[in-house]
């Protein structure tokens, strides 16, 4: 278990609609990244926040956003969904950046836009 | 920016033999941290090893240890007499020492383990 909090586990959903995808990081992290995997790809990083604020940004779309709240916990809204949009979506923590401490996924949320 | 190449989609080990996966990434950093993890079948992202750029010698875990060609810009998995638990899909990932420690992955390689 790497402590990270990851709901809901799967969710089906239809064109056109938004989602939140919710993230608890470990406790005493304070960097939260988000991850787009598709159907066997590699893992493409979103957004980073640390203790609150935004801190990169990757490839996300601007039907995209996040935030992360004052008790650490994120959120990744994902709106006008797409069929393209189907994925698994990790949310990684850490306690800081720039180091060797690894990076702790959660176990994803499985996203499928029919 | 920086980059990581996987340049082996699928490998093959007969279990209790040895394996390695091969891993290249483009930097113009000298301080970084590289790491190898583990994506099973359940797609949970397990942390298998990881090796700091400043350090000359190779990480080992276990089973598992790297080969760290830094002027190269080479890092390598080795696994050991494979069971048939390491079948899953490798991931290498670079991280940088920047503000946002993000990593930065390759496109994978699945590790078929026979029996």
């Amino acid at each position: 278990d790497s402590g990270v909090t990851q709901t809901p586990k799967h969710l089906i959903t239809a064109t056109g609609q938004r989602v939140t995808l919710r993230c608890s990081p470990r406790s005493g992290d304070l960097s939260v990244y988000w991850y787009q995997q598709s159907l066997d790809q590699g893992l493409q990083f979103l957004i980073q926040y640390y203790n609150g604020e935004e801190r990169a940004k990757g490839n996300i779309l601007e039907r995209f956003s996040a935030q992360q709240f004052p008790d650490l916990h994120s959120e990744l809204n994902l709106s006008s969904l797409e069929l393209g949009d189907s994925a698994l979506y990790f949310c990684a923590s850490s306690v800081s950046q720039g180091t060797n401490s690894p990076l702790h996924f959660g176990n994803g949320t499985r996203l499928t836009v029919t | 920016a920086q980059t990581v190449t996987q340049s082996q989609p699928e490998m093959s080990v007969q279990e209790a033999e040895t394996v390695t996966l091969s891993c290249t990434y483009d930097t113009s950093e000298s301080d970084y941290y590289l790491f190898w993890y583990k994506q099973p079948p359940s797609r949970q992202m397990i942390l298998v090893i990881r090796q700091e750029a400043y350090k000359q010698q190779n990480a080992t875990e276990n089973r598992f240890s790297v080969n760290f060609q830094k002027a190269a810009k080479s890092f390598s998995l080795k696994i050991s007499d494979s069971q048939l638990g390491d079948a899953a899909m490798y991931f290498c990932a670079y991280r940088d020492t920047s503000n946002t420690g993000k990593l930065i992955f390759g496109q994978g390689t699945t590790l078929q383990v026979k029996p």
